[in-house]
């Protein structure tokens, strides 16, 4: 289930099962939605995008579904992996809007 | 075909000194991001810059932060008279379009420490 910690709230997921990270974004007028994955030390990488006209994109092992109704974005990750164990952000941009980031959500696969 | 790179990966200042932090963005990108990571938190817009040109500057401290991005060389974001409020890990971001157009991809971080 979902936690909240000291700062991150954190997802902890049996290895095999699927996962559900989700997040709400805030400005109503941003068109372009991204999920990044930050392991321990490094830079953030990026997942998957989405664009305002879509509201469900697929990669591999991941979906992003858009709810621009509620400002809701989440993130899907199929079949866990201990490799998928992160801090994951969502992110929001529009134009020349900056891209602005989300307060993360911290992913742990328990083997 | 290389990364964002970023050097130093790790800094050491005392209070009072100067930070200079590099970024190469990627071989075509001509738009550069700056963002400050605390520990346990999200990453916190900067400023973002194009070449030659400060584009958004609205998440950077007025005084003592500067940052720029000439036609030739890295970006580099400047911190002058460092507190230690001002440790924490800067990551750059470079993408080929504007910020709400093309993905951006990051470099590694400098993790600064003022001590």
């Amino acid at each position: 289930g979902e936690s909240v910690g000291l700062h991150l709230p954190t997802l902890s997921v049996q290895e095999g099962d699927n996962s559900i990270i989700n997040c709400a974004y805030s400005n109503s007028a941003s068109d372009y939605f991204i999920w990044y994955k930050q392991e321990s030390g490094k830079g953030p990488q990026f997942i998957i995008d989405i664009r305002s006209n879509m509201d469900k994109r697929q990669g591999q092992r991941v979906t992003v579904l858009l709810n621009k109704t509620v400002k809701h974005l989440s993130l899907q990750i199929a079949a866990t992996q201990p490799g998928d164990s992160a801090v994951y952000f969502c992110a929001e941009a529009g134009g020349y809007q900056k891209v602005t980031f989300g307060t993360g959500t911290k992913l742990q696969v328990i083997p | 075909n290389a990364g964002v790179m970023q050097n130093p990966r790790h800094l050491v200042r005392r209070r009072g000194q100067e930070a200079r932090l590099r970024c190469s963005p990627m071989k075509g990108h001509s738009h550069v991001y700056w963002y400050r990571q605390l520990p346990e938190e999200g990453l916190k817009f900067m400023v973002y810059l194009q070449k030659e040109n400060i584009i958004d500057e609205s998440g950077m401290p007025k005084e003592r932060f500067s940052a720029e991005f000439p036609k030739e060389g890295p970006s580099i974001l400047r911190i002058q008279q460092v507190v230690r409020g001002d440790s924490a890990a800067y990551f750059c971001a470079s993408s080929t379009g504007g910020p709400g157009n093309t993905e951006a991809f990051f470099g590694q971080g400098t993790r600064l420490t003022v001590v």
